[in-house]
């Protein structure tokens, strides 16, 4: 079955970086459009990021761009959100997703946490 | 960029039809999703393209989209369905493109 399993998430400081991770199997991992969601705590969803199968072509929320950079290694099966001038505004856990279609999200990690705090 | 806009909450009674909307400007010119989040769990889809059921999700779940608003309806309502409920759509046509209505909480009385 498909698996999506996210890691890197923890507390950091305002104003540094931190990258998550997204590992895939059970999936053609390399033929999916892959995305970012996040839910600040006790709020909704919020989309972040988008990138194509292939890694060629990228969409982003207006409160990320410029400070997020979402990329992907089809050979190890990975997704990443390179994430930095993080602000308390970006506390929330993160969910990686499939994108299928133009776009829905059919199937999703279990989400890592994202703290930004001094 | 394009707003999704939907009702706080709604609350039914077991076995009675729910209703959850989401308008947005001419949305029934865009394809509509929805996803259910039960509270510590990840959204799962449960209505894509407007109307169609992903795999193991039962058809008591339906949805339609028209004008200025989509809706989702829940069949048969069950406690089990007690869940927070947001619609999507992709707009193909902003620079930011992906889009999540506010969410409804759903209670069953």
């Amino acid at each position: 079955q498909v698996q999506l399993v996210e890691s890197g998430g923890g507390v950091v400081q305002p104003g540094r970086s931190l990258r998550l991770s997204c590992a895939a199997s059970g999936l053609t991992f390399g033929s999916s459009a892959m995305t970012w969601v996040r839910q600040g705590p006790g709020k909704g969803l919020e989309w972040v990021a988008l990138i194509s199968n292939d890694g060629t072509i990228k969409y982003y929320a207006d409160s990320v761009k410029g400070r997020f950079a979402i990329s992907r290694d089809n050979s190890k099966n990975t997704l990443y959100l390179e994430m930095n001038s993080l602000t308390t505004e970006d506390t929330a856990v993160y969910y990686c997703a499939r994108g299928t279609g133009w776009y829905y999200f059919d199937f999703w990690g279990q989400g890592t946490l994202v703290s930004v705090s001094s | 960029s394009y707003v999704l806009t939907q009702s706080p909450s709604v609350s039914v009674a077991p076995g009675q039809t729910a209703s959850i909307s989401c308008g947005g400007d001419n949305i029934g010119t865009k394809s509509v999703h929805w996803y259910q989040q039960k509270p510590g769990q990840a959204p799962v889809l449960v209505v894509y393209d407007d109307s169609d059921w992903p795999s193991g999700i039962p058809e008591r779940f339906s949805g339609s989209n028209s004008g200025d608003a989509a809706t989702l309806t829940i069949s048969r309502v069950e406690a089990g369905d007690e869940a927070d409920y947001y619609c999507q759509v992709w707009d193909n046509k902003s620079d930011h493109p992906g889009v999540f209505g506010g969410g409804t909480k759903l209670t069953v009385l």
